[in-house]
């Protein structure tokens, strides 16, 4: 079975400055996806941005980035110029290459992201 | 467009009591699947449908049923509510058309079993 780690229950940063996120996973599968999704208080999850096995380039949404080594199963989140609204918990989801995501997403424990103003 | 609808959204029951999630997509997706949220934990995945008439179970599933008898609709039928069942209760809906796929999730359901 699928496993995803999340070493950092919180991280704090600045308003404004760069924070990073990290992620790794254990699988024996060669072709799936990688995501990160936002959780604000309001329980809605959001998705920020999904990652490809198969493609070499790093997968980027605005401010939003990721640093996705396949050898080394790591899967980071990189957010420039922190604003006070990413303040959320941020999950790590794996899941295979299978049709439709039928076999749904395997999740890390999160980590709770504080913006200080 | 409404979505992944899921009623209600936040429930107490008393053990033994049993009950049913809604869980209801108007954009016609194939599959749908339930997650459960407990505190400090990620969402883990307690069944899934891939269409009308097919249901399979994830990591979690005891304690729960479901059926799929519409590709609109997926309900999640607890048999008789136990307090290990506590927990925030998200309905997702996808499509996948071979290369390109993306999750919505509903906005959640909060139980408490007593």
């Amino acid at each position: 079975a699928q496993t995803v780690t999340q070493s950092q229950p919180e991280m704090s940063v600045q308003e404004a400055e760069t924070v990073t996120l990290s992620c790794t996973y254990d699988t024996s599968e060669s072709d799936y996806y990688l995501f990160w999704y936002k959780q604000p208080p309001s329980r809605q999850m959001i998705l920020v941005i999904r990652q490809e096995a198969y493609k070499q380039q790093n997968a980027t949404e605005n401010r939003f980035s990721v640093n996705f080594q396949k050898a080394a199963k790591s899967f980071s989140l990189k957010i420039s110029d922190s604003q006070l609204g990413d303040a959320a918990m941020y999950f790590c989801a794996y899941r295979d290459h299978s049709g439709g995501g039928a076999d749904g997403l395997t999740f890390g424990k999160g980590t709770h992201l504080i913006i200080q103003p | 467009n409404a979505g992944v609808t899921q009623t209600p959204k936040f429930q107490v029951l008393k053990t033994g009591q049993s009950m049913t999630l809604q869980c209801a997509q108007d954009m016609n997706h194939e599959y749908m699947s339930w997650y459960r949220q407990d505190p400090g934990m990620g969402l883990r995945l307690i069944h899934y449908s891939v269409g009308a008439g097919i249901t399979d179970q994830g990591e979690v599933p005891n304690g729960y049923n479901v059926s799929r008898s519409t590709t609109e609709d997926f309900p999640l039928r607890l048999l008789s509510a136990a307090p290990s069942q506590t927990s925030v209760y998200f309905c997702a809906s996808s499509y996948w058309n071979g290369y390109n796929e993306k999750l919505f999730f509903g906005s959640g359901t909060q139980l408490s079993v007593l």
